[in-house]
């Protein structure tokens, strides 16, 4: 069983570069998530999609953006990439269980220079 | 603002017990979760509180008191591989979820 499958593992980007991060689950989750993770803070939410076709901002989204074409992929597209960008970024699901546990991926450690 | 406090660091000894806590203060509540984050690697599923009172798995437990809007994990005969962050979250009045920045435990033998 993969779960959630994360692409690429670690990039080092030139800033002004163009980069998708891509974002595969297998556990037809109906949501889904894309946070960063930085040092010293929480995990903060850039996008999500709470069904194929829809998505929505979250608390971080400048810089961003989203497309839900399906139920199983969730790519993150930074357009042009800026230094404050660099951080780990984690892709997660959540299905319709009693929690609404969150499944994450392995992330993507993302370096812009 | 919404908010969620958590120790930056705590350390213990091999085979001890451990408590970490976290309050927050949301626009409402929706649950508690508690995720373990080894380093390196994504974070994991722990426990989750919607009422108040002590969620018992195995060696961990989480606590809930709603009112004074608090919760504890408590990891018991602590093992090295217990050495992570552990990741305090909320569900807010709309339902998304405010993360704490994460307590990192230190095992020592």
């Amino acid at each position: 069983i993969a779960g959630i499958t994360q692409a690429p593992t670690s990039q080092i980007l030139a800033a002004g570069r163009r980069m998708t991060l891509r974002c595969t689950q297998d556990m037809r989750h109906n949501a889904m998530y894309w946070y960063r993770q930085d040092l010293g803070l929480g995990l903060r939410l850039i996008h999500y999609s709470n069904t194929a076709g829809t998505t929505g901002k979250g608390e971080v989204p400048d810089g961003y953006s989203v497309s839900r074409a399906n139920t199983d992929d969730f790519p993150l597209t930074l357009a042009s990439a800026v230094p404050s960008q660099t951080s780990v970024y984690f892709c997660a699901s959540s299905g319709t269980g009693d929690t609404g546990e969150l499944f994450f991926g392995e992330g993507s450690r993302l370096t812009v220079l | 603002g919404q908010n969620i406090d958590q120790p930056t660091e705590m350390t213990a000894t091999e085979g001890a017990i451990v408590q970490i806590n976290c309050t927050y203060q949301t626009s409402g509540f929706n649950g508690l979760f508690w995720y373990q984050q080894h380093a390196g690697e994504a974070p994991t599923f722990l426990s989750y509180n919607v009422l108040d009172g002590l969620e018992e798995k195995g060696r961990f437990s989480s606590f809930l008191s709603r009112s004074k809007g608090y919760s504890y994990l408590l990891l018991k005969e602590l093992q090295m591989k217990d050495s992570a962050s552990y990741l305090c979250a909320v569900k807010d009045s709309n339902y998304q979820l405010i993360w704490g920045a994460g307590t990192k435990l230190i095992i020592k033998p």
